[in-house]
Formats: structure tokens, C-alpha cells, sequence
């Protein structure tokens, strides 16, 4: 149980484009789901929570029109990197907490995405 | 925001040697929890800790809650390849996790 997909797992895309990256819990309703960005060798980096139904709260320091999010369903999150460049590429990696039956913070894990902006 | 501290960052070892990773902060967090991650991988969940001085056991793997639920640790027993990987402790409020930098071990065959 608590299985977390992402698609696509890595993508290449040129300088400008934009890029959607979708997140789905398979067997259990999320109503927050995470977005995080990873550097090679570091530790993960929350980019901002998404609220089925609501709004996206952003950390500070990410942008939020750049980086758009979409809570749509209690199964699916995605994030759209608008407009992207070198710097952008990243490993993305998306979680998602358990709507039901879980006490404390734990969160289950997407497989991450690879995403390289030429 | 609260932060935790992972040390040590790296850690090469020998096949059937044994390791302790350490996860400090000054806060106090209701539960801790400790991840895996392999490269080009997502983390995944290993054991979440509650209550202060707990010990959970994994197989080779234990973990420790502090007294005063500040601090864990990661103890691996006879280390084997397939426990390479980056550990990461997590804690937070609120729903959000805030994540130790990683401590990267490699076991040497």
C-alpha cells in the first residue's frame, strides 16, 4: 500500500518550453501532496504544499509562477515548470500524505522525475 | 523552521561491519521519521519513532528516539551492499517534513 507514481521519470526539454510533471497516491486519497527538488548528494528541498481544492502554499524563495501546481483531485497533483531553463534542472520529487490512517507526518514518496533543460 | 542535523555526511564501510547515523536538533518533534533513498529514486519510509526513548528494530536495522525527543539514531548491524544508500531523517509540524542533509553510506563488498 502507499504508492506513490510520478510520470514522466525524466524528461529533456529545450530552453523556454515548459514542462507538466503529474504525481498520483494509486491506492490511497491525498488530500496534501509535496513537492520537493533535490541536487545531487543533498538532502531534499521543500518547493510548496498542495491542498486539494485550494491554492498552493510556496516556501519562501520559490516562485510561484514559475513553478505552478494543481491539487485537481484527491489522487493528483501536478506541477508545471513554465518557461524553463538550465538552471531548472533538477530532480523532482513529489509525495503525498495519506488522507486517512496515518497519525503523525509521515509522507510516501514518488519516484521522482530527472528533469534536464538544454 | 526546525532543523535537524545528520551526521556523519558520509560513511564507507566494510561488508559486515557496523554503522550508527545521528540526527540532532535543538527542537523538540512530536515524531521522527527515517528514509532510504537510492540514487535516481525517491525516499522511501523506513520507521517513524513517537515516543521518547524508544527503540524500534527493522531486521539489522534499529532506531532510537531520545528521552527528550530531540535527537535519533540509525544503528545497522553487519552491514551488507543492498544497505548502500542515503539516509535521511525527518521531523516537522503542521504536515510538513523538514529533512536532515543525508548521511550518504557505502558498503564495500
Amino acid at each position: 500500500g502507499a504508492v506513490v507514481s510520478q510520470h514522466p521519470s525524466r524528461v529533456i526539454c529545450k530552453s523556454g518550453t515548459s514542462v507538466k510533471i503529474e504525481c498520483r497516491s494509486l491506492d490511497f486519497q491525498a488530500t496534501t501532496m509535496f513537492w520537493y527538488r533535490q541536487f545531487p548528494k543533498k538532502s531534499l528541498m521543500l518547493m510548496a504544499t498542495s491542498n486539494e481544492g485550494s491554492k498552493a502554499t510556496y516556501e519562501q524563495g520559490v516562485e510561484k509562477d514559475k513553478f505552478l501546481i494543481n491539487h485537481a483531485s484527491l489522487t493528483l497533483s501536478t506541477l508545471t515548470v513554465t518557461s524553463a531553463h538550465p538552471e531548472d534542472s533538477s530532480f523532482y520529487i513529489c509525495s503525498a500524505r495519506p488522507h486517512e490512517g496515518v497519525s503523525y507526518n509521515e509522507q510516501f514518496f514518488g519516484p521522482g522525475t530527472r528533469l534536464t533543460v538544454l | 523552521t526546525q532543523l535537524l542535523e545528520q551526521s556523519p555526511q558520509f560513511l564507507s564501510i566494510q561488508e559486515g561491519e557496523n554503522l550508527t547515523v545521528y540526527c540532532n536538533s535543538s527542537s523538540v518533534f512530536s515524531s521522527l521519521q527515517w528514509y532510504r533513498q537510492e540514487p535516481g529514486e525517491g525516499p522511501v519510509l523506513l520507521v517513524t519513532v513517537v515516543t521518547g526513548g524508544e527503540v524500534k528494530k527493522l531486521k539489522r536495522l534499529t532506531f532510537q528516539f531520545g528521552d527528550a525527543r530531540k535527537d535519533s539514531s540509525l544503528h545497522i548491524t553487519a552491514a551488507q551492499p543492498g544497505d548502500t544508500g542515503l539516509y535521511l531523517c525527518a521531523g516537522g509540524g503542521d504536515y510538513k517534513l523538514s529533512f536532515g542533509a543525508g548521511t550518504t553510506v557505502t558498503v564495500r563488498a
